[in-house]
């Protein structure tokens, strides 16, 4: 069973419908990342989270610490949120050194 | 400010054969960590360069290895390679210390190595 567990792990949908991505681990963590890749390979950090609840424009990201449990919504999905979102823990803080899931690829549809 | 710069973008090799690929941090970081991710997988760590020494490493064999330069720039060299040693190879830069502890590692592009 891998460390990090990522759900669906594929998801068409249309453009405007709320995105839900979830993400259960089962180490103890320091941080909990969600990123974003695209087709190209380049991985961009969406949000690093802890505790509580970030937002940022149309996403955002949730951690429950007690049940290790993370999820990535996106609100009034467009095409260009088409990519791959991984989610990432990192043990100890401070050693960048990522267990990461095998990813969400998300299509949407105009 | 460019961020992480790697090289190849791409490159084909052939069974036992040894390749070098190129990472240079995000200006102002000074450590690097490697992954290795397989066609429809999440990357997989293989190790971590700060202070031109390997800080930490993951469940990868001895025919990779690594190394910094005094720039803070990297090579991942892969020795023998083998037909499962296809992947995308990515770098990612950080700054060590615990006041930057909050911060994500940034990402390059990757290096897609495909071996015959």
């Amino acid at each position: 069973k891998n460390e990090v567990e990522q759900s669906p792990q594929n998801l068409t949908a249309q453009e405007g419908e709320f995105i839900t991505i979830n993400c259960s681990y089962s180490v103890g963590i320091s941080a909990l990342h969600w990123l974003q890749q695209h087709p190209g390979g380049g991985i961009v950090s969406l949000f690093m989270l802890s505790s509580g609840k970030k937002k940022h424009g149309r996403l955002i990201a949730t951690i429950n610490i007690q049940e290790k449990h993370s999820s990535l919504h996106i609100t009034a999905s467009h095409p260009r949120d088409s990519a791959v979102y991984i989610c990432a823990v990192e043990e100890n803080s401070g050693t960048y050194k990522y267990i990461f899931g095998t990813g969400t690829r998300l299509k949407v549809l105009a | 400010d460019a961020g992480v710069t790697q090289s190849p973008t791409h490159l084909i090799k052939t069974r036992g054969q040894q390749v070098t690929l190129r990472c240079s941090p995000k200006s102002g970081h000074d450590t690097v960590s490697w992954y290795q991710q397989a066609l429809g997988q999440g990357p997989q760590f293989i190790f971590q360069y700060y202070e031109e020494e390997e800080r930490q490493r993951g469940n990868f064999p001895d025919r990779f290895s690594g190394h910094q330069f005094p720039n803070y720039s990297s090579e991942l060299n892969v020795n023998a390679l083998l037909l499962g040693d296809s992947a995308l190879y990515l770098c990612a830069s950080s700054r060590f210390g615990t006041e930057y502890s909050n911060q994500p590692q940034h990402f390059g592009d990757g290096t897609r190595l495909s071996i015959l």
